[in-house]
């Protein structure tokens, strides 16, 4: 029972280059989100999407976009690196309604 | 503007008494509450949560209060054991599905 997964775990990248964070749920969950965590700043939303089909800017969108590819798959794209999204990325998923979410391990991306 | 509030940083209880965790928030449209315990490395796991028309849902050694009319919740954990020492997130969701976090509170269990 995978839960949600995260790929890669870890990534290095220079200024400028791109990359997608690759996220997937097996619980057929309508929910999907994209959070990052960094120092004392506890995890900001930077997408969600409430059901296939569709996304909604969280707190942070800017710098990245986002697929909703299907139901089990979210990726987070980040087109041009900038150090400042050197950041841990989580992605999670639940039901909807008054269910939890569940988390993936998190990427840790570095940007240099 | 921050709308989920966790304004101590760390807390240092010991073994075996109460650990009580606290969140504010600002909108009043959230609907459902919840949290959320975090080891290094590892992502978040679901605590507890309640919804906005309870005050109080009790798990185990892990009892959320909620007080609408001063936008705060909190959470106790009684007795607080070793392996309660983690960083704890408040979190309150929105209709729309959409959940916001606070900046979390890392527990210290004492011996």
């Amino acid at each position: 029972n995978a839960g949600v997964t995260q790929t890669p775990k870890f990534q290095v990248l220079k200024t400028g280059q791109s990359m997608t964070l690759q996220c997937a749920q097996d619980m057929n969950h309508n929910s999907m989100y994209w959070y990052r965590q960094d120092p004392g700043m506890g995890l900001r939303l930077i997408y969600y999407s409430a059901s296939e089909g569709t996304t909604d800017k969280g707190e942070v969108p800017n710098g990245y976009n986002v697929s909703r590819l299907n139901k089990r798959e979210f990726s987070l794209r980040l087109e041009s690196a900038a150090p400042s999204q050197t950041s841990v990325y989580f992605c999670a998923s639940r039901w909807g309604g008054l269910e939890p979410q569940h988390f993936g391990d998190g990427t840790r991306l570095s940007i240099l | 503007d921050q709308q989920v509030k966790q304004n101590s940083p760390s807390l240092s209880v010991q073994e075996g008494r109460i650990s009580i965790l606290n969140c504010d928030y600002t909108n009043s449209m959230f609907d459902y509450f919840l949290w959320y315990k975090k080891y290094p490395a590892e992502g978040p796991t679901f605590l507890i949560s309640i919804s906005s028309i309870k005050d109080k849902n009790e798990d185990g050694r892990f009892t959320v209060f909620l007080n609408k009319s001063a936008k705060h919740l909190s959470l106790h954990i009684v007795p607080s054991q070793p392996g309660d020492s983690a960083v704890y997130f408040c979190a309150a969701s929105l209709r729309d599905d959409k959940i916001i976090f606070g900046k979390g509170t890392r527990l210290h269990i004492l011996p």
